[in-house]
């Protein structure tokens, strides 16, 4: 069983589409990120949540709106989208924070956005 | 802010030892990070480090802390060709992990 699954893997679209790419963990875990990962390869985190509540949203367009119906899923939809929003993007999942610091994250396998 | 900034690019023949190096700015990280990024996947975590150990060693991965100068370094004994990836550091905030721009290892036979 995959732990953190994204769904689609490849996204090839136009510019000024409205797509979404879904993020679910069965890990049992409380805390879902997205992370953002360019052509040169620089990870950036975008958005964290909390058993559904937003925690961090990192200076993103607000054409980029995060959902996260339960604590298990988090979707990624992205409107009008643009030549730059061509990325990997990658869900993760961590636990509990323990000793005050956020523990391993675990990554699904990403999903390759291509904007032409 | 947080930053943690790694070298770019190794280069290594099959058999030789890596080091990979990571410096950091958050004095308050608990825990350190090492992550793999394979072609075409997901990254995985490889090894950590918390931040009151100066070594941590775990088979062919030795992992060196100076807490002072906050660098961190990964050391990977006797590399292989499927060692050839991108390794991640990161450190452990509250809410998040913040990455480095990862080191791109490069292992020819």
């Amino acid at each position: 069983d995959t732990a953190v699954s994204q769904t689609p893997k490849y996204l090839v679209t136009q510019m000024g589409n409205d797509k979404s790419i879904k993020c679910e963990q069965n890990l049992g875990h409380d805390t879902m990120y997205w992370y953002k990962q360019d052509s040169k390869k620089f990870l950036k985190i975008m958005f964290s949540y909390n058993n559904k509540e937003l925690i961090i949203n990192e200076t993103v367009p607000n054409r980029f709106s995060p959902k996260s119906p339960d604590k298990a899923h988090l979707n990624l939809h992205i409107n009008s989208l643009e030549l730059g929003d061509s990325a990997v993007y990658f869900c993760a999942s961590s636990p509990i924070p323990q000793g005050g610091a956020v523990g391993e994250l675990f990554f699904g396998e990403g999903s390759r956005l291509t904007v032409l | 802010g947080e930053d943690v900034e790694q070298s770019l690019f190794l280069s290594v023949r099959e058999g030789d030892s890596s080091v990979i190096n990571c410096t950091y700015t958050d004095s308050s990280s608990t825990y350190l990070y090492w992550y793999k990024q394979e072609p075409g996947a997901g990254l995985q975590l490889l090894t950590y480090i918390f931040s009151n150990m100066d070594m941590k060693q775990d088979q062919r991965l030795t992992v060196l802390l100076n807490k002072k100068d906050k660098h961190l370094s990964l050391r990977i004994a006797d590399t292989q060709t499927g060692d050839s990836a991108i390794y991640f550091c990161a450190e452990g905030g509250y809410s998040t992990l913040t990455f480095g721009k990862g080191t791109m290892l490069l292992v020819s036979p």
